[in-house]
């Protein structure tokens, strides 16, 4: 069965930083590109950042560039977003996503939350 | 980058009656490859996105073909046959076929 389960979400104060990881079980990690989104409070999707199967190549969303850094351990099964100088507008539950050939999404994390405010 | 317009952003439907959800995007979604990479997904309350539909109308393994998605171009429609209780929630559709990856604003299915 597979599997994403995200950690590492919180209440941040503006200005901080911190790391979210996505473990996934149940398929060949290394075999797939891996992304993330994110979702204001009330709010749709928005992409925010991918990486390729041997993180050779990443992308993030033009409006969190420069704050972000994803990366995956391929030998761990996991997935990694950093995220720098932290927003009120960074808010919002980050989930990861298996992007599959077909070009959509198959699998979703259950999503962690993340906070920032004062 | 594509903008994806969804109409109604609200559905209030009676149990057993149909519904319909319209999907608009600012060009075209037809890759140089032939495919229309247009998916539907759904998210029910305080539950994560879950997809329904790929390839503007391949339905995802385990999703009820009471789910029908239908298109082409720049429209694109999902209906549900029948809805259920357990179809309330929040309706996204999404296009990759030209990055950034981009989604609609959603719309809410509700059950009057």
């Amino acid at each position: 069965e597979v599997q994403l389960v995200e950690s590492g979400g919180g209440l941040v104060q503006p200005g901080g930083s911190l790391r979210l990881s996505c473990a996934a079980s149940g398929f060949t990690f290394s075999s797939y590109w891996m992304h993330w989104l994110r979702q204001a409070p009330g709010k749709g999707l928005m992409w925010v950042s991918r990486i390729n199967t041997d993180g050779s190549s990443k992308d993030y969303a033009d409006s969190m560039k420069g704050r972000l850094i994803i990366s995956r351990d391929n030998a761990k099964n996991t997935l990694f977003l950093q995220i720098y100088n932290l927003r009120a507008e960074d808010t919002g539950v980050y989930y990861c996503a298996r992007r599959t050939v077909t070009g959509t999404y198959d699998y979703w994390g259950q999503g962690a939350l993340v906070t920032v405010s004062s | 980058e594509i903008v994806m317009t969804q109409t109604p952003l609200s559905s209030p439907v009676t149990l057993g009656q149909p519904a319909s959800i319209s999907c608009r995007s600012s060009q075209s979604l037809v890759h140089s490859d032939g495919n229309t990479y247009l998916s539907w997904i759904q998210q029910r309350p305080g539950q994560p996105p879950r997809l329904l539909i790929y390839k503007n109308s391949i339905r995802f393994s385990g999703v009820p073909d009471r789910f029908i998605a239908t298109g082409a171009g720049t429209e694109f429609t999902l209906k549900i046959s029948r809805v259920e209780a357990e179809d309330v929630g929040v309706y996204h559709c999404m296009q990759a076929t030209q990055f950034p990856i981009t989604f609609g604003q959603g719309t809410r299915l509700e059950i009057k």
